[in-house]
This record gives structure tokens, C-alpha cells and sequence, in this order.
């Protein structure tokens, strides 16, 4: 069984720029979370996902930051325009169960 | 105040060793507590999770929960070179709503041969 994935595995942008993150959860994973950790700090949740509607996004830092999830399935999470404190590490998780998150290989975000 | 609390370490020990890790947490809501063991470069490996308190054993691991302390620990028993990695702790309330997970900051563990 796949695990989750995410693409670019790296992206340096300048700021004010716009950068486009996806994640493709475990095949049947209704649940899909999105975390971020800055450098030095812990992770921190971001947003959830149930099927195609967002469940809980306390954690979005501002509206640069837009998530969506296209019919239930992969998610995106747009950054724009992007500013230096957005550098970071962005992980997605999938879960069937609640309680069990996988997590993807993270995508790692550096802004210029 | 963080929710959560974790020495980063680094925790240096001899293979074969018993290594405890240790996180502290302040939101007396937490039910569920996780332990995620993340490789350089690489995205966090559940190792396992407990429910409210008590232990759980797997393998070479126990997962330990004192709600009376909020206090959780994890064992590694015969450790080895290849448990060198980050390992971080998490929880949630996971009621309907809240099932976000809030982690500590990760103990380096380095299990030299």
C-alpha cells in the first residue's frame, strides 16, 4: 500500500512569489491534516480535511495561506504571495481511523 | 507555555541499552498520546499510541501515560544503532473537531554501536 506522498520534495522561491504544495493521502483515507514546522520549532497543525470539507483550520497563520481537496482525493495548499517567515518543512498526514496520522515525506519551503 | 514538553537532547547511548524518552504536557484534555519516530530528511513513522492512561507494549517499545502527572514516557529496550533518529511526541483531544495533533519539539536519540 502507498503511504502518503508529496510534491515538490523542495521548493525555493523568491518572496511574493506563489508556491503550490500537494499531497496525495493513503487510497480511502477520508481524513487528511496538514502540519508545518519553522526552523527550531515544533510541528504545528494547519488544517484538517474530512472527504472534501474542511473540518478545523485554527491553525492557518493568515490568509496567504489557501488549502483545498478536490473531490475528496489530493490536496493543495497555495501559499501566496509567499514571505520569508513561510519557510519551513509542510508535512500532510492521512488517516482512516482519527486517532492514527501517517505522514507524508514533507515538503521543504524556502523563501528567499 | 507550550502544551508540550520535550528535551531535545541529544540522548547518546551504548547499543543495548534501555532508552527513556519523556514529554510533560499542561492541557489536562489530552486523551490520546502518540510516539512518532522521524529519520533526517524524512516525514514523522508512527510507532504507536495510547489511549488515556496506562501502557502499551510493542516489540522492543512501551508506551507510558501518567494523566494524574501528565507525564508520558516512552522505552526503548535493547536499543539499536538503527533507533538513531528523532523521536517526538504527540496528542490530541480527538473529539469531533479537535483531532489535530500537538507535538513536542523531538528528543535526538544517537544508539552508538
Amino acid at each position: 500500500e502507498a503511504g502518503v506522498t508529496q510534491f515538490p520534495s523542495h521548493s525555493v522561491i523568491e518572496k511574493g512569489q506563489t508556491v503550490t504544495l500537494r499531497c496525495d493521502p493513503i487510497s480511502g483515507h477520508d481524513n487528511l491534516y496538514w502540519y508545518r514546522r519553522v526552523m527550531g520549532k515544533e510541528i504545528k497543525f494547519l488544517l484538517h480535511f474530512v472527504k472534501e470539507s474542511k473540518q478545523d483550520e485554527s491553525g492557518m497563520p493568515n490568509n496567504r495561506f489557501l488549502a483545498e481537496r478536490t473531490g475528496g482525493t489530493y490536496s493543495t495548499l497555495k501559499v501566496q504571495p509567499a514571505e520569508l517567515e513561510d519557510s519551513g518543512v509542510y508535512f500532510c498526514a492521512s488517516s482512516q481511523v482519527e486517532v492514527a496520522q501517517y505522514f507524508g515525506p514533507g515538503t521543504r519551503l524556502t523563501v528567499t | 507555555q507550550k502544551e508540550v514538553e520535550q528535551d531535545p537532547g541529544p540522548l547518546s547511548v551504548p547499543e543495548g541499552a534501555i532508552v527513556s524518552l519523556n514529554c510533560t504536557y499542561s492541557n489536562s484534555a489530552f486523551q490520546y498520546f502518540m510516539w512518532y519516530r522521524q529519520y533526517s530528511r524524512k516525514g514523522p513513522e508512527l510507532l504507536m499510541y495510547t489511549y488515556s492512561s496506562g501502557n502499551k507494549e510493542d516489540g522492543r517499545f512501551t508506551a507510558q501515560v501518567d494523566k494524574s502527572s501528565k507525564y508520558i514516557s516512552l522505552f526503548i529496550r535493547d536499543s539499536q544503532p538503527s533507533d538513531s533518529a528523532t523521536y517526538l511526541c504527540a496528542m490530541s483531544r480527538m473529539n469531533t473537531g479537535f483531532q489535530k495533533l500537538v507535538f513536542g519539539t523531538g528528543t535526538r536519540l544517537l544508539v552508538s554501536p
